[in-house]
């Protein structure tokens, strides 16, 4: 059973453009919500994470949009990059300790084009 | 410089055969973890270890076997039980009282003939 669902696949995004990347998450009891991204060949890596006292976290070009009514959240790349292109996972776990498993998203492969 | 090496990067094997996957880590992180990456299906998680000699089944455990006598060594076994090993295996630590941040290896691609 996946407990979060992320979409869309594949992603086509001009530079200079805006990406959004779904996931909506059923286990109530998660609280902690980060987005990994992964360069082909490489490990994933953390680019930002939320927990559900906010709304919105934003790091530079980088926002996570979180909706817990509707258990969805989001991650939106601003002004986006060729450098960008990148396979983003979003997870999801009951806390952050290491006793948390986190649930990953299928992954979205984002290319930015010229 | 720290952090989680993964060997061997690429790895051929025949079918029947078990294979061991290493993972060391020198960031003194408490907590292992290995994931498999296949496409389209995300990281999912086969193993963990919170502590030394302490490790617990993940969602995909099946198949696979791991280890923890060392706080910096957490290798996986893939064993000939495993109906579809060929995968990207990731290793993963994190600390305790951290972030929640995983720091992930590079990983290994299994393939087997």
């Amino acid at each position: 059973q996946q407990q979060v669902k992320q979409s869309p696949q594949s992603l086509i995004v001009q530079k200079g453009g805006i990406s959004i990347i779904n996931c909506a998450y059923e286990n109530t009891a998660f609280d902690y919500f980060p987005w990994y991204q992964q360069f082909p060949g490489k490990g994933p890596a953390l680019l930002i994470a939320i927990r559900p006292d906010v709304s919105e976290k934003k790091e530079g070009r980088f926002t996570i949009s979180f909706n817990k009514s509707a258990k969805q959240f989001s991650l939106h790349i601003m002004d986006s990059q060729p450098g960008d292109s990148a396979t983003y996972f979003c997870a999801a776990s009951i806390g952050p300790g290491t006793a948390s498993k986190l649930t990953f998203g299928t992954g979205t492969r984002l290319q930015v084009t010229l | 410089d720290g952090g989680i090496t993964q060997s061997p990067k690429y790895l051929f094997r025949k079918e029947g055969q078990n294979v061991t996957l290493s993972c060391e880590q020198n960031l003194n992180h408490d907590a292992m973890y290995w994931y498999r990456q296949d496409p389209g299906q995300g990281l999912r998680l086969i193993y963990y270890s919170q502590i030394v000699n302490d490790f617990q089944k993940g969602d995909i455990a099946e198949g696979y076997s791991v280890s923890r006598e060392k706080k910096e060594s957490f290798p996986l076994t893939v064993t000939s039980a495993q109906k579809n090993p060929t995968a990207f295996y990731l290793c993963a630590s994190r600390p305790s009282g951290g972030t929640g941040e995983l720091f992930f290896g590079e990983g290994s691609r299994l393939t087997v003939l």
